[in-house]
């Protein structure tokens, strides 16, 4: 079945280390997101890519870095220098001239 | 930003009574798209109005634009113990890198039995 998968599900970190978070899509999509989201809160945009090499910093990437070396993959990396990274982070994805995002189920990431 | 705000930020309703939640924003948009979340779940997409466009119609979703006010609202009629769940507006602006879409803060819909 066609779709969007973030692994892992849930990931515990201890502080000062990196973490990597996965997406991958099967949809063909070129454009491809990543939101951070917060306990009872919206959802906030960290980098968003639009075709491979090549991305945009959002609202919030300090902290962050991604990579877009394929059409389906667009992996979020954590990085030390990411104050409060413990939230629900999900990927989606969007056809070209599409309108609507397809989303992935989310990872949580809990720093210890 | 232009993210949206939305408001209530949580409305409690009875089965059957309809649901009106509204959504503000700040700058020029080309889209505005409502999703559906359920808890501790992915986003689910339900509707998407463009800016040329005033009202638009989907089951029982109805969305208002008015652009001159920057404000949208999303309408659930008939409503059920199953949509309860969070509900959010984003904002689409089309650059020259792509599409940014901004997520309003959401509302948190309870439909009691």
């Amino acid at each position: 079945d066609g779709g969007i998968t973030q692994s892992p599900k849930y990931l515990f970190r201890k502080e000062g280390q990196n973490v990597t978070l996965s997406c991958e899509q099967n949809l063909n999509h070129d454009a491809m997101y990543w939101y951070r989201q917060d306990p009872g809160q919206g959802l906030r945009l960290i980098y968003y890519s639009q075709i491979v090499n090549d991305f945009q910093k959002g609202d919030i990437a300090e902290g962050y870095s991604v990579s877009r070396e394929k059409k389906e993959s667009f992996p979020l990396t954590v990085t030390s220098a990411q104050k409060n990274p413990t939230a629900f982070y999900l990927c989606a994805s969007r056809g070209l001239g599409a309108g609507e995002l397809f989303f992935g189920e989310g990872s949580r990431l809990t720093v210890l | 930003s232009q993210q949206g705000e939305e408001d209530p930020q949580a409305l409690s309703i009875q089965e059957g009574e309809n649901a009106t939640m509204n959504c503000s924003y700040k700058t020029s948009i080309n889209n505005l798209q409502w999703y559906r979340q359920n808890s501790g779940r992915g986003l689910v997409h339900l509707i998407l109005i463009r800016s040329n466009e005033r009202e638009k119609h989907s089951g029982r979703l109805r969305v208002t634009l008015d652009t001159s006010k920057k404000s949208s609202s999303l309408l659930i009629t008939a409503s059920r113990a199953a949509d309860t769940a969070s509900y959010f507006c984003a904002t689409v602006f089309e650059e020259t890198s792509g599409s940014r879409l901004t997520f309003g803060e959401g509302t948190q819909l309870t439909v009691n039995p």
